[in-house]
């Protein structure tokens, strides 16, 4: 069964700093993999999605992911943070062979200073 | 667009008793989700739905845990007895079955406290 790590729990940055979170998975098969965001008080929303092509993704918000098959990675990026920013991400991965199902990791609160 | 509705926001109750949460998917959405949220942890999923017709449950605790999708739109998930380690909030999800695009709508979930 495939598993998602997210190493960094907690995360503090000011406002305009640039912003890196972890992600690494386990599986050895083909994977669908993603990042969903949480706003304070809001649902659980699709940030960015990679299927396959081009491994450098961009999403909503100019929020980007690379995924690097070799080190089972697909780290968010951002290279100027906002206080809008503010929110808990999590990283998801598909296996091909899971059907619908997404597994999720742990999730990074990411706090930005105004 | 309405999304997905999801009731009661927030239930206490004591061990030993039970609780229902019911969800509503958006329309048209065949595939139906139930995932729990424990506090500091990634959503788990507990059961998925096509239509009403269970495609996983395999992280189901089926001793306590039910769940129901009778016409295959909304859905109940029932705990009876509720444990202190079900704690959480209770996530549902729903997406279109045709293609798989990674993306789930979500509730804004049910948060449950068992004392």
């Amino acid at each position: 069964a495939q598993s998602v790590s997210q190493h960094n729990h907690h995360v503090i940055l000011s406002e305009a700093a640039s912003l890196e979170l972890g992600c690494n998975y386990s599986y050895g098969g083909t994977v669908n993999l993603f990042w969903y965001v949480q706003y304070p008080g809001q649902h659980l929303q699709l940030l960015l999605k990679y299927f396959s092509g081009d491994p450098l993704v961009k999403g909503i918000k100019g929020f980007e992911a690379e995924f690097i098959k070799s080190k089972f990675s697909f780290n968010l990026r951002k290279p100027s943070v906002q206080w809008s920013d503010t929110a808990e991400y999590f990283c998801a991965v598909n296996a091909n062979n899971a059907g619908n199902m997404l597994t999720f990791g742990g999730g990074t609160r990411l706090m930005v200073k105004p | 667009e309405a999304g997905v509705a999801q009731s009661p926001r927030y239930k206490i109750i004591e061990k030993r008793q039970s609780v229902a949460f019911w969800c509503n998917p958006i329309s048209g959405h065949a595939t139906l989700y139930w995932y729990q949220q424990i506090l500091g942890q990634g959503p788990k999923l507990l059961i998925q739905f096509q239509n009403n017709g269970v495609v996983d449950d395999s992280q189901l605790p089926k001793d306590r845990f039910s769940a129901e999708r009778l016409k295959g739109v909304d859905s109940t998930l029932k705990i009876q007895p509720a444990k202190l380690e079900d704690s959480a909030v209770y996530l549902c999800a729903s997406s279109l079955v045709k293609g798989f695009t990674g993306e789930l709508f979500f509730g804004e979930g049910s948060r449950l406290t068992v004392l």
